[in-house]
């Protein structure tokens, strides 16, 4: 089983709808994040959590919500989605000595926004 | 707003030449730096971290950090049709942790 599981690995949805990416891990790092790609714009950051109980807005949090179900879980939702909305989405972990070892990245969820 | 820069390429290098990756970024504080490699349609993979002056080399990679300049650099020796691919930049924040990124740089080796 791989180490980030990321689910659905792909969607469409129609404009307007809410929808949820799921993200679970087995690493047991304290650390999550949510992250978008869009072409010729590398990664950006949605929302990050350092732990259950604390979760912070990226650069670009607007139109998303998160949930930090548990440490293993860490769930992103629009709650309308529209159509520049589609991208690919990333889920990362990493430990709080982030320094030395970078992140664990999911495989990804390919969201299409129609 | 924090940055990293990277020149998005494509660049094309043939069978056996040196590719040269660059990334820039506009933190001065910054002390962890990180390349990671992109498939096509893949998660991103580390291959090297640096975070102190000068070079570190594994294998046929080495990464080059130069943080007077705020310059970190990728080299890739005898470079394969099989490292033809984006490359990443990542910068961690100083202030929590999180990596921000730069756009990537889309690599070709050419046999």
């Amino acid at each position: 089983d791989a180490d980030v599981t990321q689910t659905p690995r792909n969607r469409i949805t129609k404009t307007g709808k809410r929808i949820m990416l799921e993200c679970s891990q087995t690493k047991g790092h304290d650390r999550m994040y949510w992250y978008r790609q869009d072409p010729g714009l590398g990664l950006r950051l949605i929302y990050y959590s350092f732990d259950v109980k604390d979760i912070n807005k990226g650069e670009i949090s607007d139109g998303y919500s998160v949930s930090r179900q548990a440490q293993a879980k860490f769930s992103l939702s629009l709650e309308s989605a529209i159509p520049n909305q589609t991208a690919l989405y990333f889920c990362a972990t990493s430990d709080f000595d982030g320094v030395n070892h970078g992140y664990t990245f999911g495989s990804g969820t390919r969201l299409t926004v129609v | 707003q924090k940055e990293v820069e990277q020149n998005s390429g494509p660049l094309s290098v043939p069978e056996g030449a040196i590719a040269s990756l660059n990334c820039t970024y506009s933190d001065r504080g910054s002390q962890s730096f990180f390349w990671y490699r992109q498939y096509s349609g893949k998660s991103p993979e580390l291959i090297m971290f640096i975070y102190s002056n000068g070079d570190k080399e594994d294998g046929r990679f080495t990464a080059q950090l130069n943080k007077a300049s705020q310059y970190v650099s990728l080299l890739i020796r005898d470079s394969q049709p099989s490292d033809s691919a984006t490359y990443l930049c990542a910068v961690r924040d100083n202030q929590g942790g999180k990596l921000i990124f730069g756009q990537g740089t889309e690599l070709s080796v050419k046999p």
